[in-house]
């Protein structure tokens, strides 16, 4: 089973430059979840969609844009890259209800010079 | 236990022990936690979940104790194998975030350092 699938793995970009992440889960899940990850901190979400067709900001939104395609998909966008944005981005997903696990993928690793 | 300083609290032990890994959880409104494992270069995955209307719920070598007095969360790994080393850490969802998302807040995590 591939669960949650992010693409690409990693990536470098120049500050400024624009970048989209792509998320892909295969569990019929309604929830999708965009977080990073830095050194000494927990994870932080980004922005989720509870369900197709709508979306959410999180605890750590500004520089971001995503886009829920389907109910499969859920892409996360840079603008404008900025160094501060250099992270590990997870994509994560799960049944809608309370007391719900989410579910990674294996992270996309993005670097902005 | 948990640190949100640069460097993560390790936990050593050898092969065929039992580890403990600990959490203090931050709202003593959470009502849902869970332990996820992450090795090197992967994402987070799921062990075991727990419920705040219970104290101990058990999984394949694996056992959460919940302390909802002291918002103290541990996970126990029996016989503890070479595999079993990665990054370790909890999750909480508090109730007041409400809706169907299931908005975690996550810890910072320790490394188990299996040693054969």
């Amino acid at each position: 089973n591939a669960g949650v699938t992010q693409t690409p793995k990693f990536q470098v970009l120049k500050t400024g430059q624009s970048m989209t992440l792509q998320c892909a889960q295969d569990m019929n899940h309604n929830s999708m979840y965009w977080y990073r990850q830095d050194p000494g901190m927990g994870l932080r979400l980004i922005y989720y969609s509870a369900s197709e067709g709508t979306t959410d900001k999180g605890e750590v939104p500004n520089g971001y844009n995503v886009s829920r395609l389907n109910k499969r998909e859920f892409s996360l966008r840079l603008e404008s890259a900025a160094p501060s944005q250099t992270s590990v981005y997870f994509c994560a997903s799960s049944r809608t209800g309370s007391d719900q696990p989410q579910h990674f993928g294996d992270g996309t690793r993005l670097s902005i010079l | 236990g948990e640190s949100v300083g640069l460097h993560l609290p390790t936990l050593s032990v050898q092969e065929g022990d039992n580890s403990i890994i600990n959490c203090a959880y931050s709202n003593s409104a959470s009502d849902y936690f869970i332990w996820y494992k992450q090795e090197s270069g992967k994402g987070p995955q799921f062990i075991i979940d727990i419920r705040s209307n219970m104290d101990k719920r058990q999984g394949q070598r694996v056992t959460v104790l919940l302390n909802k007095t002291v918002k103290h969360l541990s996970l126990q790994i029996a016989a503890t194998q070479p595999g079993d080393s990665a990054v370790y850490f909890c999750a909480e969802k508090t109730s007041g975030y409400g809706g169907a998302t299931n908005k975690l807040i996550f810890g910072t995590g320790t490394l188990l350092a299996v040693q054969p």
